[in-house]
């Protein structure tokens, strides 16, 4: 199975802060990969498919970027409702496989 | 809108059996993938299992295979999931997904599992 690398598992951020969270996968998964947020309680809600596509609804602040095997979320200006746990899951082939969290809190 | 719902949580012993179901509603169930995804209390998500839109195909998590078993009815817009003996590490919400290609896109509001003797 192909393994996500997530990093880092939590952070400290202030509202106004640039935010990056990094996967990077074991093997090769061309662009197939998607990016979730999950605030406590909710299910999760996906942001990003294919690696840098923006879901319909989605503020343009959230970005993604692929290098090789390594894949980027960006939150360009954080804000009071972006603190919560994000995910990457590779889409690649099967089993498909999470990231294991990036937890975004208030400094 | 894409709405799904999950049914048939609840606290079950170790080895035995438990069936999960999800409604759909808000798009064409029968031409989507269906997923199903877990989450242990307090912590990360787990893919479990996935089948293809007709039913024809299925592929499951390597810790559930062999025991649970992905099953749709298109006639009733709803998506299951057979959970046979049940683990202490099975305790999870179980979530419902509809497919986009491949990726997991819309969710449902999940339904907990909790097995303990």
């Amino acid at each position: 199975a192909i393994q996500m690398t997530q990093s880092p598992s939590s952070l400290s951020a202030s509202v106004g802060d640039r935010v990056t969270i990094t996967c990077r996968a074991s093997q090769g998964i061309r662009n197939d990969l998607g990016w979730y947020q999950q605030k406590p309680g909710k299910a999760p809600k996906l942001l990003i498919s294919a690696a840098s596509s923006l879901q319909s609804g989605i503020p343009s602040r959230f970005s993604g970027s692929r290098s090789g095997t390594d894949f980027t979320l960006t939150i360009s200006s954080l804000q009071p409702e972006d603190f919560a746990t994000y995910y990457c899951l590779q889409d690649y082939n099967y089993p498909l496989t999470f990231g294991g969290g990036t937890k975004v809190e208030i400094k | 809108q894409v709405r799904l719902v999950e049914s048939g949580g609840g606290v079950v012993q170790p080895g035995r059996s438990l069936r999960l179901s999800c409604a759909a509603s808000g798009f064409t169930f029968s031409s989507s993938g269906m997923h199903w995804v877990r989450q242990a209390p307090g912590k990360g998500l787990e893919w479990v299992a996935v089948v293809s839109y007709d039913g024809s195909n299925k592929y499951y998590a390597d810790s559930v295979k062999g025991r649970f078993t992905i099953s749709r009815d298109n006639s009733k817009n709803t998506l299951y999931l057979q959970m046979n003996s049940l683990r202490v590490e099975d305790t999870a919400v179980y979530y419902c997904a509809k497919a986009e290609q491949q990726l997991v896109s819309s969710w449902g509001q999940g339904t907990l599992v909790t097995v303990s003797s």
